[in-house]
């Protein structure tokens, strides 16, 4: 079991760049989680796919933001033009399908936007 | 919305137990509360869950009172790697982690 891997684990960017973030999920996991958490506050919800099904979305997810999960399998989170508010940690989680929301989280990506 | 409220913070005496209190007096029925603990710098990591009865893993207990309105996590006796921040959550329709509490296991 590797667990959930996420690449990069740091990046920095410049504001008005566009970043990709992915996530590799526990391999026989069906659902997949993205989360933003600054300094202080809790994981924040983003968004989640059933297999390549994104079944929900928050407001929090601007236009800029996009997610995918082709096949499946891995996931990857984009932002584009990139703004200094969007500096957070970005953490991926998998679980298995049903109604077990036990989830396991990666290590993150820590994106600063300069 | 929060579903789920708890204490911003507590200290807890190494090799005592830890009571982390949770309230959650408006989930439904059917909503099962989560418990996660995150170490500084890492990501969350799922600890037990419940939804009527008591229950119990290798990490810790979980108390759910009758009226399913409140909930405690126990961890029977801390140790210094326990020291973290605590999430309760009743993630059935939201996945709302809000701020949790931070618990300081005191050597």
């Amino acid at each position: 079991d590797t667990g959930v891997s996420q690449d990069p684990r740091h990046k920095i960017t410049k504001r008005g760049q566009n970043v990709t973030f992915r996530c590799d999920p526990i391999s026989e996991h069906n659902r997949l989680y993205w989360y933003r958490q600054t300094l202080g506050q809790g994981p924040e919800f983003l968004t989640y796919f059933q297999n390549e099904a994104q079944l929900e979305k928050s407001r929090l997810l601007s236009d800029r933001f996009s997610a995918e999960r082709p096949k499946g399998s891995f996931s990857t989170l984009e932002i584009q033009r990139t703004e200094q508010g969007d500096s957070a940690m970005y953490l991926c989680a998998s679980s298995e399908g049903g109604p077990s929301y036990e989830q396991y989280f990666g290590p993150g990506t820590r994106l600063t936007v300069t | 919305d929060a579903k789920t409220t708890q204490p911003t913070s507590m200290d807890c005496a190494e090799g005592r137990a830890a009571n982390l209190p949770c309230n959650h007096s408006t989930i439904s029925g059917n909503e099962y509360v989560y418990w996660y603990r995150q170490i500084h710098s890492q990501g969350p990591q799922y600890i037990i869950h419940g939804l009527k009865n008591n229950e119990t893993n290798e990490m810790a207990s979980l108390i759910i009172t009758e009226d399913r309105k409140s909930s405690t996590l126990i961890l029977p006796h801390a140790t210094l790697r326990d020291t973290a921040v605590y999430y309760c959550i009743a993630p059935f329709d939201q996945f709302y982690f809000g701020t949790g509490t931070s618990l300081t296991v005191i050597p």
